[in-house]
């Protein structure tokens, strides 16, 4: 079963404008994590955060993680063309499980 | 250049023959990943190993085999009996088996059976 679900499946918004993407999970989480991927590609790793830290920043992305609502969010500030690709979330999908699983996606178009 | 190369990139098989996708890292990971995408999904975990000569099912094992006879390389079979093979194959590595690591991830081999 699905652990992730991210939130729009789908977003376009204009070059240097702000992209925000949600992340739902289902149980207890030790940690989340963001990737990357274009079009045909394997995945990047973005950002890694951790149950007990709610918030984190890398360059242009800052994270959130909120264990009450079980929700994280991943905003990228200043988009560029470059940007354009889906970001997955992922988690371990029970607590102290040692694989990760992986939401459906958002797909981010920038607009140049 | 460290990373993961996967090969072919892309593969076309008929249907009712086992094909097998290749895997390798220059890592030096203990953990090794196979992943199955989907047009529009996420990825599912098909198996998984932590060690040489050792691993585990994942999600949808049924109808691949797998092994890992070197540290470095991870290939996967798809076989004559997993029903709906069409589909992106994604092998990931990561320093050892853990939600707490990060996975890096092979370009991906596109798999078409008619």
């Amino acid at each position: 079963s699905q652990q992730g679900e991210e939130d729009p499946q789908a977003l376009s918004i204009q070059e240097g404008e702000n992209a925000t993407m949600n992340c739902s999970y289902k149980t207890s989480i030790n940690n989340l994590q963001w990737y990357r991927q274009n079009s045909g590609r394997g995945l990047v790793h973005l950002i890694l955060i951790r149950s007990n830290e709610r918030e984190k920043h890398s360059g242009r992305l800052r994270v959130t993680l909120d264990t009450s609502k079980k929700s994280s969010s991943l905003l990228i500030t200043a988009s560029r063309a470059a940007d354009t690709a889906s970001y997955f979330c992922a988690t371990d999908a029970d607590f102290g499980n040692e694989k990760l699983t992986f939401g459906t996606g958002t797909r981010l178009t920038i607009i140049p | 250049d460290g990373g993961i190369t996967q090969s072919p990139k892309y593969l076309f098989r008929k249907e009712g023959q086992n094909v097998t996708l290749s895997c390798e890292q220059n890592l030096n990971h203990d953990a090794m990943y196979w992943y199955r995408q989907d047009p529009g999904q996420g990825l599912r975990l098909i198996y998984y190993s932590q060690i040489v000569n050792d691993f585990q099912k994942g999600d949808i094992a049924e109808g691949y085999s797998v092994s890992r006879e070197k540290k470095e390389s991870f290939p996967l079979t798809v076989t004559s009996a997993q029903k709906n093979p069409t589909a992106f194959y994604l092998c990931a590595s990561s320093i050892d088996l853990g939600y707490k690591n990060e996975q890096y991830f092979g370009p991906g081999t596109r798999l078409t059976v008619t």
